[in-house]
């Protein structure tokens, strides 16, 4: 099994541009979680989904996030206008029935 | 919000001996679960214990969970330096499994 999936691993880009990070679970997974890690906020549960439709939001920082599971192999979170702050790794993992989360390797995001 | 606290924050040992991480945490739970982060890479599932469970064993790992003083204890038996990184605690709670992190303890283990 390749594991979950994120792309890219590694992300800059300037103040004000969109930046949309992908992740692939783990086939047969039904469980879907995106985070974030900085020094300052430690790991941060951003949103989740559960059969692709997204049960908590409230860790979305703020409207410039948003998040969409399309289908039960994909999901995407979208960052419309980047800012500074929005600097950190973050992560997806996946589950099923939710007991074990497997982690993906991150994308390391870095706004100028 | 976080919440499980690990203490300590940081731990450095010789290669050989025993590390304990600790956890508390402040609501009841459905399970606890530990993970283990290398530097720069993502987090790795070691062990999961449930709320009606007191101790749990995997290989060189020894996990107990005391939901009376809401904390829970991760033992690293005969450590190696492999064992250098990050540890969190992680909750559970409620109706669907979402994992609250807490903020880690970073191990360093020296050959």
């Amino acid at each position: 099994d390749a594991g979950v999936i994120q792309s890219p691993r590694h992300e800059v880009t300037e103040m004000g541009q969109e930046v949309t990070l992908r992740c692939k679970p783990i086939s047969g997974h039904n469980s879907l979680f995106w985070y974030r890690q900085t020094m300052m906020r430690g790991l941060e549960l951003l949103i989740y989904f559960n059969n692709n439709v997204p049960i908590d939001d409230s860790g979305m920082p703020e409207d410039r996030f948003s998040a969409k599971m399309p289908n039960a192999s994909f999901s995407t979170l979208k960052i419309q206008p980047s800012e500074p702050r929005d600097s950190a790794v973050y992560f997806c993992a996946s589950s099923l029935r939710g007991d074990t989360q497997y982690f993906g390797p991150g994308t390391r995001l870095t706004v100028l | 919000s976080q919440q499980g606290e690990e203490d300590p924050q940081a731990l450095s040992i010789q290669e050989g001996e025993n590390a304990t991480m600790n956890c508390s945490y402040k609501t009841s739970i459905n399970n606890l679960q530990w993970y283990r982060q290398n530097s720069g890479r993502g987090l790795v599932h070691l062990i999961l214990i449930r709320s009606n469970e007191r101790e749990k064993h995997s290989g060189r790992l020894r996990v107990t969970l005391d939901t009376s003083k809401k904390s829970s204890s991760l033992l690293i038996t005969a450590s190696r330096a492999a064992d250098t990184a990050s540890y969190f605690c992680a909750t559970v709670s409620g109706g669907y499994n979402k994992l609250i992190f807490g903020a880690g303890t970073r191990l360093a283990v020296h050959p």
